[in-house]
């Protein structure tokens, strides 16, 4: 069974322009999650989607920080603009479903590098 | 609020000693509990998880860890550390509608020879 896939695994721009990172979830898994892990910090919920739907996004920056979920599969994360802060990893999950306790498998992450 | 609290930034064990590395948590109800690793440049890995039952649950690569109520913890264990366990280990709670999961900071371990 293939795992969560992200890609790119890094990437380095700099600061004001846009970038966007895409996860592909493991197949039939309805849930999907994004994280971001600063340096020496566990990762922290940014949204969460049930199939199309974004049910959680209460810690997404939403002035700089867009996502979506086409047709329930993929998605992707942007940010317009990048900002120094925003260097980081972007962890993408996804589980079967959003039941609480449900196992989170995630990708490799994203290492993004704002100069 | 939930939060998970894991003590120790890094630590440091000689291959083929044992190890334990310490998570506490705080919720309002019984946890669902997760031990996860990562390894640099990788996504995190389960190692192991609690929902119920026998408060005593193995996981992978030769890992377990016990759920203490009365404590409000979660600790990980191995009895005989290998150099590839060197990595970064994360204790999670899984909480509340959703399935919103609250990690640790990390404890970074270091195995030397």
């Amino acid at each position: 069974e293939a795992g969560v896939v992200q890609s790119p695994r890094y990437k380095i721009i700099e600061k004001k322009q846009p970038v966007a990172f895409w996860c592909n979830p493991i197949s039939g898994h309805n849930t999907l999650y994004w994280y971001l892990q600063n340096l020496g910090q566990g990762p922290e919920l940014l949204i969460r989607y049930e199939n199309e739907e974004a049910v959680d996004d209460s810690q997404l920056p939403k002035d700089r920080f867009s996502a979506e979920r086409l047709k329930g599969v993929d998605s992707t994360l942007k940010i317009q603009p990048a900002e120094l802060g925003d260097s980081a990893v972007y962890l993408c999950a996804s589980s079967p479903t959003g039941t609480s306790g449900d196992t989170q498998y995630f990708g490799p992450g994203t290492r993004l590098t704002v100069l | 609020a939930q939060s998970v609290t894991q003590p120790d930034i890094h630590i440091t064990v000689s291959e083929g000693a044992s190890l334990e590395l310490r998570c506490n948590y705080s919720y309002g109800a019984t946890p669902y509990l997760f031990w996860y690793v990562q390894s640099p440049g990788q996504g995190l890995q389960l190692l192991l998880k609690y929902f119920s039952g026998d408060t005593l649950v193995q996981g992978i690569k030769g890992f377990e860890a016990e759920f203490k109520r009365s404590q409000s913890s979660f600790n990980l264990r191995k009895p005989s550390v290998h150099w590839s366990d060197a990595a970064e280990y994360f204790c999670a709670v899984g909480a509340g509608t959703g399935n919103q999961f609250y990690f640790g900071t990390g404890t970074s371990l270091t195995v030397i020879p």
